[in-house]
């Protein structure tokens, strides 16, 4: 199994500000995932961060707006930039399992965009 | 494509009762098969998965449910839903990985007495 630490846990910004959210996972993994749970909606994928290359966007989510760092096998940073209350979800991250059979969560930054 | 459908935002249950959440999936490539719940205000736990091999998985407290490929389904039953059952329930697929995951809407459990 993985442990994922993410900090903040939560937040509260002012619009127009940006917030880093860091992810750490105790084991080495290729691939980290960044997901968005917006309020009362299902988890949605915004992009599959890989080390040494550019993060994947999935549609409808752009660099510019969620830039994502992967400097290293454990660790991997989202930045929801230039925000307005309808970013306020709930950001998680995830990695899979070493067989890739399960997927690991972190408990999810709650950001609240006032 | 790859997409999950789950019937029923909210199901409400007798404590005691079956519990039976729906979940269809579409995928073009072995589908790997997820159940999550969610308590609220925290984070996500895997309930049970099928990956390959026998059909019926079991779970945790007391869930299992069936991969049925003819139907294209992968329903999460409980033979008798207690309170604490209460929660978000998501249904999540990977196209023949478990890494990256395509999730329902979820349904929401209410149990009853």
């Amino acid at each position: 199994s993985a442990v994922i630490s993410q900090k903040p846990s939560r937040d509260i910004c002012q619009r127009g500000t940006s917030l880093t959210i860091q992810c750490q996972v105790d084991s080495q993994v290729t691939m980290m995932f960044w997901y968005r749970q917006q309020p009362g909606q299902s988890l949605t994928l915004i992009a599959t961060a890989n080390q040494g290359s550019e993060a994947t966007y999935e549609s409808g989510f752009v660099i510019d707006k969620f830039p994502i760092s992967r400097p290293n096998l454990t660790f991997s940073t989202l930045t929801v930039s230039n925000m307005s209350p309808e970013d306020s979800s709930i950001y998680l991250c995830s990695v899979g399992g070493v067989s890739d059979t399960e997927a690991f969560f972190g408990q999810g930054t709650r950001l609240t965009v006032v | 494509a790859q997409s999950v459908t789950q019937l029923g935002s909210h199901v409400s249950v007798s404590e005691g009762a079956l519990v039976l959440l729906r979940c269809n999936y579409s995928s073009s490539v072995p589908p790997y098969l997820f159940w999550y719940v969610q308590y609220p205000n925290q984070g996500l736990q895997l309930l049970l998965k099928y990956t390959t091999g026998a059909t019926l998985v079991k779970g945790i407290n007391g869930f299992e449910a069936e991969f049925k490929k003819s139907e294209t389904s992968f329903h999460l039953t409980k033979p008798s839903a207690h309170m604490s059952d209460a929660a978000e329930y998501f249904c999540a697929l990977g196209g023949g990985t478990a890494s990256k995951l395509t999730f329902g809407t979820g349904t929401r459990l209410q149990v009853t007495l």
